[in-house]
């Protein structure tokens, strides 16, 4: 497996406080991703970053943003949890822009009360 | 915008059959198929690709067919075993993009 971690792997939290998910990689990889995975929907792309400083929204991207200022961490935030965002989340890395491996982290269990 | 469909959502099948899961897709423009196995309390991992310049493509007992005109592909696995459950996500990756949009993927469960 790519180096990849996640951190924190599992969080309980209130309503409304801010939360941010940290994805670090070893491997030096361009591309990095971040995923929310719930059942009956798949994996689905929150924000993806093609760079340092260089990140675009994903298909459910309101009310989490991203930040990459060095190649090896990706941060997620969530400004104001709500309950909706209870999900397993996934970081992701590739080496290749659109035609190769995607590696993934553990995943973060966040729930959000 | 891209949207990937997989079906079927679970699909059970008895140790030694075939297994066959399918998916659409909507953007032409997509080049790249990538398929993942996910054990349970596991990360997802890839098990096989495709290019769209290849129709089919097999490893072992897995294999991925590809039909551009259709914009299908499809995931078979022969000779299932017990090990082969798990949940499998298709994708698509849009060309000119870095974007990789999953299906909603396939609880596979093979009976011993």
């Amino acid at each position: 497996d790519a180096g990849i971690t996640q951190s924190p792997r599992h969080k309980v939290t209130e309503t409304g406080t801010p939360v941010t998910l940290r994805c670090h990689q070893t491997e030096n990889h361009r591309y990095m991703y971040w995923y929310r995975q719930d059942p009956g929907h798949g994996l689905r792309l929150i924000h993806y970053s093609y760079g340092v400083k260089d990140t675009d929204k994903g298909e459910v991207s309101d009310g989490y943003s991203v930040s990459r200022s060095k190649t090896e961490d990706f941060l997620l935030t969530l400004e104001s949890a709500t309950s909706s965002q209870t999900s397993v989340y996934f970081c992701a890395t590739g080496k290749e822009s659109n035609t190769g491996e995607l590696f993934f982290g553990e995943g973060s269990r966040l729930t959000v009360l | 915008g891209e949207n990937v469909e997989q079906h079927p959502s679970t699909l059970s099948v008895q140790e030694g059959d075939s297994a066959v899961i399918k998916c659409t897709y909507s953007d032409s423009a997509s080049n790249y198929f990538p398929w993942y196995k996910q054990e349970l309390g596991k990360r997802p991992q890839l098990i096989i690709d495709i290019r769209s310049n290849v129709g089919e493509k097999k490893d072992q007992r897995i294999a991925v067919t590809l039909n551009k005109t259709a914009k299908h592909f499809s995931l078979h696995i022969t000779e299932t075993q017990p090990e082969d459950s798990a949940v499998y996500f298709c994708a698509a990756s849009l060309a000119g993009t870095y974007k990789y949009i999953f299906g909603t993927g396939t609880r596979l469960k093979v009976l011993a």
